[in-house]
């Protein structure tokens, strides 16, 4: 069964701090992982990821995907308190007429002053 | 502007009732998804619709129906609604061909009495 697991469930860190949050997974046919950020309403789109090792950056926000050992990072330097939010992986996977997505149950972020 | 709109934002209904979940798009994606979110569940897959003319089920299809009436609008039909299905409902498209990740809407938060 396919499966995405995030790590931690949930963390509090205080402004200027790094935080890395974990994905891991096991999904058959993998076509992408990608982070998501969600505040009250609709996810938005972060990364995708495709190939393993090379690092997406965009701000302060990076991240990077194994696919030998089945793992993506999303690092956020210099926190800020509009990064509180919950963080969601998910995975493409290929399937017949189009791709799906199997998303983990996400990592929620809080920012404290 | 391009995006996801989905009506209504918010429902309440009593056990037993209908009603429909609208959602349209105007980013020309082929393919179009509903999801539900609940706490500690991530969002799951309820129907999704490859392409104009076809629907599929996905991970949680009981107690729904979709119809996708054309390119633009993905309907989600609750026939006769339990408390189970008290949830936060998202509309996303998305285009395989363009390697163009998965665009959510806003939500419909929806309560089952």
């Amino acid at each position: 069964e396919d499966k995405v697991v995030q790590s931690p469930l949930s963390l509090v860190v205080h402004e200027g701090d790094t935080v890395t949050l974990n994905c891991s997974y096991e999904v058959t046919n993998f076509r992408s992982l990608l982070w998501y950020k969600q505040e009250k309403k609709a996810p938005t789109f972060l990364f995708m990821l495709t190939s393993s090792g090379i690092e997406k950056k965009s701000g302060r926000l990076s991240s990077i995907l194994d696919k030998k050992e089945l793992f993506s990072i999303l690092n956020i330097t210099a926190t800020q308190t509009g990064d509180s939010a919950i963080y969601l992986c998910a995975v493409e996977r290929y399937g017949g007429a189009t791709n799906k997505l199997i998303f983990g149950t996400g990592t929620l972020l809080a920012v404290q002053p | 502007n391009a995006g996801v709109t989905q009506t209504p934002k918010f429902q309440v209904l009593k056990t037993g009732q209908s009603m429909t979940l609208q959602c349209a798009q105007d980013m020309n994606h082929n393919s179009m998804y509903w999801y539900r979110q609940d706490p500690g569940m991530g969002l799951r897959l309820i129907y999704y619709s490859a392409s104009e003319g076809t629907t599929d089920k996905g991970e949680v299809p009981n107690g729904y129906n979709v119809s996708r009436l054309n390119k633009r609008e993905f309907s989600l039909r609750l026939e006769s609604a339990a408390p189970s299905q008290t949830s936060v409902y998202f509309c996303a498209t998305g285009d395989r061909g363009r390697s163009q990740p998965q665009h959510f809407g806003d939500g419909t938060r929806l309560s089952i009495l």
